[in-house]
């Protein structure tokens, strides 16, 4: 199994442009989440999702949005890119709550300049 | 007030040390709490899981949670080289795990 995949691991963007970043699980989780990771400010959620076609914001979801249209797939769409979206953000998932163990992809580092 | 709140560190230590890494948090009807590890330029991969309050034993690895104080602990023994990295905390909010701040742990050989 490949786990969590994230495409792509770096990028970056010019300011107001959009992209998205992909995230994809083969472990038939239901529970998907986006996190942001800012240096010394630990993991910030940005949206997560509970099974296919539904989900909900987190701490930080302003320029952001995803979607959930598959169990395996969680895009996380950035509109008009702003330098504060510079980080790192990492995809993870979970087969049910979050007490459940977190699996998490290896990261999408992007730079807004 | 942040629900959970890690002291950033940095921390350094000599190898073979006694590594104890802290958090406190807010919300007193959270039940689950973790530790998870993170490698430089890597995921966040789990590395002990608690439910409620006492303590869980993994090697070298002990966590610790005192629901009373709202505290919680891990405590590395004969700490390696490879233990190297940034620990997090995170407790179980509402169907959502919080994290703390995460401490950066270096181990010199």
């Amino acid at each position: 199994n490949a786990g969590v995949t994230q495409t792509p691991k770096f990028h970056i963007l010019k300011i107001g442009q959009s992209m998205t970043l992909q995230c994809t699980q083969d472990m038939n989780h239901n529970y998907m989440y986006w996190y942001r990771q800012d240096p010394g400010m630990g993991l910030k959620l940005i949206y997560y999702s509970v099974g296919a076609g539904i989900t909900d914001k987190g701490e930080v979801p302003n320029g952001y949005n995803v979607s959930r249209s598959t169990t395996e797939d969680f895009p996380l769409r950035l509109e008009l890119a702003a330098p504060s979206q510079t980080s790192v953000y990492f995809c993870a998932s979970s087969y049910s709550t979050a007490a459940e163990k977190l699996f998490f992809g290896s990261g999408t580092q992007l730079s807004v300049l | 007030q942040k629900e959970v709140e890690q002291d950033p560190g940095p921390l350094s230590v000599p190898e073979g040390a006694i590594v104890s890494l802290n958090c406190t948090y807010s919300n007193s009807a959270f039940q689950y709490f973790m530790w998870y590890r993170q490698y430089s330029r890597k995921g966040p991969e789990l590395l002990m899981y608690t439910y409620s309050s006492g303590n869980k034993e993994d090697g070298r690895f002990t966590a610790q949670v005192d629901k009373s104080s709202k505290y919680i602990s891990l405590f590395i023994r004969d700490s390696q080289p490879s233990d190297s990295a940034t620990y997090l905390c995170a407790s179980q909010g509402a169907q959502k795990l919080v994290f703390g701040q995460g401490t950066r742990l270096t181990i010199n050989p």
